[in-house]
């Protein structure tokens, strides 16, 4: 299966500031790559799903202000999480899909104080 | 409404037991697909097993095996010899849409315990 990989693997910030978490796929081209938040005790919820050239789609209730995403190449998309505030505190996991299965990134915890 | 459903938040095994983590969805989609991941406390989702909607045979890998029951809609999960290992976070999901337009919806999700 496709390897994935993100980072930083968690992160702690002051509220206010910006933080920008990697994802990339090592071993395969992804034109389209998944972004996906993780509360504690609670399922993945799909933030958006970020295409490679073009502008991502974001899932409604999403800001697309506050969650950039930039997908500027076949291995490599971004989130950068603008803002931070104690209530984006969460677990935030990237995916590619190849075939027919999606295959996850290790995730990104991100505290934001 | 759910699209997947998992009705089982929590469930015990002994350890060499088999056990099955229940899963139903819904989509009107004719083609669809059927997945499980595993999530120990490390955080990281890892696939377990797929199911196409168009397979006529039940997908297995290794002691894992989905249960597929297209009419009722169900695809449970069953774990053979069970192993302490196994003890994790274990997600339902469902991919629907046509290819390019993807979308994928998790349940909430079992928590296993394997019991020695």
């Amino acid at each position: 299966g496709a390897v994935v990989s993100q980072h930083p693997s968690w992160v702690i910030c002051k509220s206010g500031t910006s933080v920008k978490i990697e994802c990339r796929s090592l071993d395969f081209q992804a034109t389209t790559m998944f972004w996906y938040r993780q509360f504690p005790k609670q399922s993945l919820m799909l933030m958006a799903t970020s295409n490679e050239g073009s502008k991502a789609t974001y899932e409604q209730g999403v800001e697309k202000d506050k969650f950039l995403i930039n997908h500027a190449s076949l291995t490599l998309s971004t989130l950068t999480v603008t803002s931070a505030h104690p209530e984006d505190s969460s677990f935030y996991i990237c995916s590619v899909t190849s075939t027919d299965t999606q295959y996850f990134g290790p995730g990104t915890r991100l505290t934001v104080l | 409404a759910q699209k997947i459903t998992q009705t089982q938040p929590g469930m015990f095994v002994q350890e060499k037991e088999a056990v099955t983590l229940d899963c139903t969805y819904d989509t009107s989609d004719p083609s669809y697909g059927l997945f499980w991941y595993k999530q120990p406390s490390s955080g990281e989702m890892i696939f377990l097993i797929y199911q196409g909607s168009y397979d006529q045979q039940n997908a297995t890998e290794g002691r894992y095996s989905l249960n597929f029951q297209k009419a009722r809609k169900s695809a449970n999960l069953v774990i053979s010899a069970s192993q302490l290992g196994d003890s994790a976070m274990y997600f339902c999901a469902m991919r629907e849409g046509p290819p390019g337009t993807y979308k994928y919806i998790f349940g909430t999700g079992t928590r296993l315990k394997v019991l020695a």
